[in-house]
């Protein structure tokens, strides 16, 4: 069984870019989330989707955006990128119902210089 | 919101000895208690979770206790190898669309 597929796995990008990232979940998982993973801040939830809507939103400024194919795939996309917003990004996707435990990809690192 | 809080931050133990990674939650509502290993360069992976009608699970080496009385779980390593050092994250659940993780216990297993 295929695991969570992240695009890219490295990217550099300019102050007041935009980045775009992408997630392949493990076949037959409907639910995906994100998650931003700094040194300082551990992983903050950043949003989760399911059956292509967002289910829950964390507390990040509205230039964090998401959406969710009617594939599962889903992608994020950061717009005028700051210097604090380098980090690990990771997707995870998990089973249909309560109580399920996510599967994680390996996340996209992302610098902003 | 739900408040998770993970104690110690960092943890040192000798080969071979016992760990324990303490979660503390304060939603009543979660039902489902996991713990997540990070290795350097990796994402979380699960490796072991609990149901809240279940007290004690064990897999091998490794065991999570549930006190859902006193809001908190913890995660038991036994006859610790280098290759459990590793950052331990706990992530209490209600069943609902967002999961709040602790900030991460760093276990460092010196040989």
């Amino acid at each position: 069984k295929a695991g969570v597929t992240q695009t890219p796995r490295y990217l550099i990008k300019t102050r007041g870019q935009q980045v775009t990232l992408s997630c392949s979940p493990i076949s037959g998982h409907r639910s995906v989330s994100w998650y931003q993973q700094t040194p300082g801040q551990g992983l903050q939830f950043l949003f989760e989707y399911f059956s292509e809507t967002q289910r829950n939103k964390g507390n990040f400024p509205g230039r964090f955006s998401g959406r969710q194919f009617s594939n599962s795939r889903s992608e994020m996309n950061v717009s005028t990128l700051e210097l604090g917003d380098s980090a690990l990004y990771l997707c995870a996707s998990r089973g249909q119902g309560a109580a399920f435990g996510y599967t994680f990809g390996s996340g996209t690192r992302l610098t902003v210089v | 919101g739900e408040n998770v809080e993970q104690h110690p931050s960092t943890l040192s133990v000798q080969e071979g000895d016992s760990a324990v990674i303490k979660c503390t939650y304060s939603d009543s509502a979660s039902n489902y208690f996991p713990w997540y290993k990070q290795e350097l360069g990796k994402g979380p992976q699960l490796i072991i979770d609990i149901r809240s009608n279940v007290g004690e699970k064990k897999d091998q080496r490794i065991a999570v206790t549930l006190n859902k009385t006193a809001k908190h779980f913890s995660l038991h390593i036994t006859e610790t190898q280098p290759e459990d050092s590793a950052v331990y994250f706990c992530a209490p659940n209600t069943g609902g669309f967002k999961t709040i993780f602790g900030a991460g216990t760093r276990l460092f297993v010196k040989a």
